[in-house]
């Protein structure tokens, strides 16, 4: 079974441009949460997708959204980009079915640098 | 609310010599408890989790851990480090009502030759 891939892996943009990560879960699995990595704040929960519905949400600015469409890939967008965005992207799908322990699975993640 | 605290931001042992990474939670409700590995450059890595049964977990790369509810506790454990095991260890908890898992701030591991 195909892991979870996320794309792009590495980007450089500009303050103020906005970016968009694409996540490809692992297949069956209808969850799909972000997370914010840096060396300073550690693993940071961004939001939480499942069936095309955000289901959980970190503490983040509205710059930072995301969807999820009907074949359980998802992508994350932020706009008007800051220095302090810089940071590893991770993705993880799990299958998230009721009374099944919700387990992770993570991608490779996206470098995602500033200027 | 759930919490996890993983005592140590870094810890260092010599090649060979026994592993400990702790973790305590905090839950109300029975927990799921879980250890991912994160090399550098890299996504998280599963390496145990305890659900329900057996309080001694054995995960990969001759790792495990044991839940003590008395303890609150899911300590992580190796007899012999290798190099090879240098990296970032996350501890996380969740249960069957949350489909989150709440993550401590994780432990550099760093082996000494």
């Amino acid at each position: 079974k195909a892991g979870v891939t996320q794309t792009p892996r590495y980007l450089i943009k500009t303050r103020g441009q906005q970016v968009t990560l694409s996540c490809s879960p692992i297949s069956g699995h209808r969850s799909v949460s972000w997370y914010q990595q840096t060396p300073g704040q550690g693993l940071q929960f961004l939001f939480e997708y499942f069936s095309e519905t955000q289901r959980n949400k970190g503490n983040f600015p509205g710059r930072f959204s995301g969807r999820q469409f009907s074949n359980s890939r998802s992508e994350m967008n932020v706009s008007t980009l800051e220095l302090g965005d810089s940071a590893l992207y991770l993705c993880a799908s799990s299958f998230a079915d009721r009374g099944v322990p919700y387990e992770q699975y993570f991608g490779p993640g996206t470098r995602l640098t500033v200027t | 609310a759930q919490s996890v605290t993983q005592l140590g931001s870094h810890v260092s042992v010599s090649e060979g010599a026994l592993v400990l990474l702790r973790c305590n939670y905090s839950s109300s409700v029975p927990p799921y408890l879980f250890w991912y590995v994160q090399y550098p450059n890299q996504g998280l890595q599963l390496l145990l989790k305890y659900t329900t049964g057996a309080t001694l977990v054995k995960g990969i790369n001759g790792f495990e851990a044991e839940f003590k509810k008395s303890e609150t506790s899911f300590h992580l454990t190796k007899p012999s480090a290798h190099m090879s095991d240098a990296a970032e260890y996350f501890c996380a908890v969740s249960d069957q009502w949350n489909y989150q898992l709440i993550w401590g701030a994780g432990t550099k591991l760093i082996i000494k030759p």
